[in-house]
């Protein structure tokens, strides 16, 4: 099974501010890898496909890069509703496995 | 408009077994792979088990094979969880997910399973 790992488990940043989110694969995943967004007491929200393809309705200061192994998520400019919990995934071998989640808050 | 509706959660004693259903509606379910993903207490989000359009391929992460198995009628646009041999540590809410080759777009609102005695 491929581990995904994200890195950092928290991060404090400030509004306005940009900030990466780190997701590695222990193999190559192609760029079969996803980055949800969720808030509590709601489902994950689709946010990046395919690594770097944002999804319908995402403000542009969401962006995703990466392939093989390695792939960021970064928010340009934060806002107040973007201090959630993010989480990668893999889609490229099953089982379809998720990073552990890294918390964004103020 | 895509709807997921999970049903079936509960309290169960350890050991025990429990049939989790979603309802589809709003899209061509027998067109999509289905997924089931967890998430326990405070914890993050745990991929369990897929099945393919046509129900002819599944997997089943590491914990959960042997105990629990996916299903689906295409004919009730249901997909079926059914789980056996429960642990304390399966205790989560289970959600339903459509997946597309653009990863998980849709979800459920959940039903949380609890599994204690």
């Amino acid at each position: 099974e491929i581990v995904m790992t994200q890195s950092p488990a928290t991060l404090s940043v400030s509004p306005g501010e940009r900030t990466t989110l780190s997701c590695r694969a222990s193999q190559s995943v192609s760029s079969n890898l996803a980055w949800y967004q969720q808030k509590p007491g709601q489902a994950p929200r689709l946010l990046i496909y395919g690594a770097s393809t944002r999804a319908t309705g995402l403000p542009a200061r969401f962006s995703g890069s990466g392939s093989g192994t390695e792939f960021t998520l970064t928010i340009s400019s934060l806002q107040s509703e973007d201090f959630t919990v993010y989480y990668c995934q893999q889609y490229n071998n099953w089982p379809y496995t998720f990073g552990q989640g890294t918390k964004l808050e103020i | 408009e895509v709807q997921l509706v999970e049903s079936g959660g509960g309290l169960v004693q350890p050991g025990g077994s429990l049939r989790l259903s979603c309802a589809a509606s709003g899209f061509t379910f027998s067109s999509y792979a289905m997924h089931w993903v967890r998430q326990a207490p405070g914890k993050g989000l745990e991929y369990v088990s897929a099945i393919s359009s046509n129900g002819n391929r599944t997997n089943h992460a590491n914990l959960v094979k042997g105990r629990f198995t996916i299903s689906r009628d295409n004919s009730r646009n249901t997909l079926y969880l059914q789980m056996g041999s429960l642990r304390a540590e399966d205790t989560a809410v289970y959600y339903c997910a459509r997946f597309t080759i653009f990863g998980v777009d849709s979800w459920g609102q959940g039903t949380l399973v609890t599994v204690s005695s």
